[in-house]
């Protein structure tokens, strides 16, 4: 069974632009949670989508925000690009939301704002 | 407010030593304890889920225990090899699919 895909992989963008990363889960996974990744600040929840509704949201500003479709694929946005949004963006996937379910990450996108 | 911290944040160790990595969180209310791996540049590897009914849980070389009480959870690694050279990572999870992950311990075994 194929894992969490995370698409593009690497990004290069400049401050003010916006971009939009994808996440495929697992077939048959239906919640998908993100993460972004920083050497400051290291591992922090930014959202997480089931069954097309957001369950629950971490403490990011607006211009962070994120869908999922009905075939439970999910983008993220960031707007307004910030030097500060460097990092390791991360999808994980589970089959519902909640334990006592595994979660499992995807690869990352790794986005460099210039 | 869930926060998790993670001692030591680096270790190295020689190949073949038995080691222990801690991970302590402030909120007992804790439904789940998940330990990551993470290689350089990478995404994470799920090692070990330790529900909050459960004591501990093993899988091959690792053995990870939990204590809800005192706010800790271990992560035994037998034999250590080279190949377990990585960061590792605690996460505690609510009762939905947000995890709190802990700051990380970076781990070296050289031969």
């Amino acid at each position: 069974k194929a894992g969490v895909t995370q698409t593009p992989r690497y990004l290069i963008k400049t401050r003010g632009q916006q971009v939009t990363l994808s996440c495929s889960p697992i077939s048959g996974h239906r919640s998908v949670s993100w993460y972004q990744q920083t050497p400051g600040q290291g591992l922090q929840f930014l959202f997480e989508y089931f069954s097309e509704t957001q369950r629950n949201k971490g403490n990011f500003p607006g211009r962070f925000s994120g869908r999922q479709f009905s075939n439970s694929r999910s983008e993220m946005n960031v707007s307004t690009l910030e030097l500060g949004d460097s990092a390791l963006y991360l999808c994980a996937s589970s089959l519902v939301s909640g334990p006592p379910d595994t979660q499992y990450f995807g690869p990352g996108t790794r986005l460099t704002v210039l | 407010k869930q926060e998790v911290t993670q001692i030591p944040a680096a270790l190295s160790v020689p190949e073949g030593e038995n080691l222990v990595l801690n991970c302590s969180f402030t909120d007992s209310a804790i439904y789940n304890l998940q330990w990551f791996r993470q290689d350089p540049g990478k995404g994470l590897t799920s090692l070990l889920l330790i529900q909050s009914s459960q004591r501990e849980q093993t899988s091959g070389r690792l053995n990870a225990s939990l204590d809800k009480s005192s706010g800790r959870s271990t992560l035994y690694i037998a034999a250590s090899q080279p190949g377990d050279s990585a960061t590792y990572l605690c996460a505690g999870g609510d009762n939905t699919d947000k995890l709190i992950f802990g700051t990380g311990t970076r781990l070296q075994v050289f031969p």
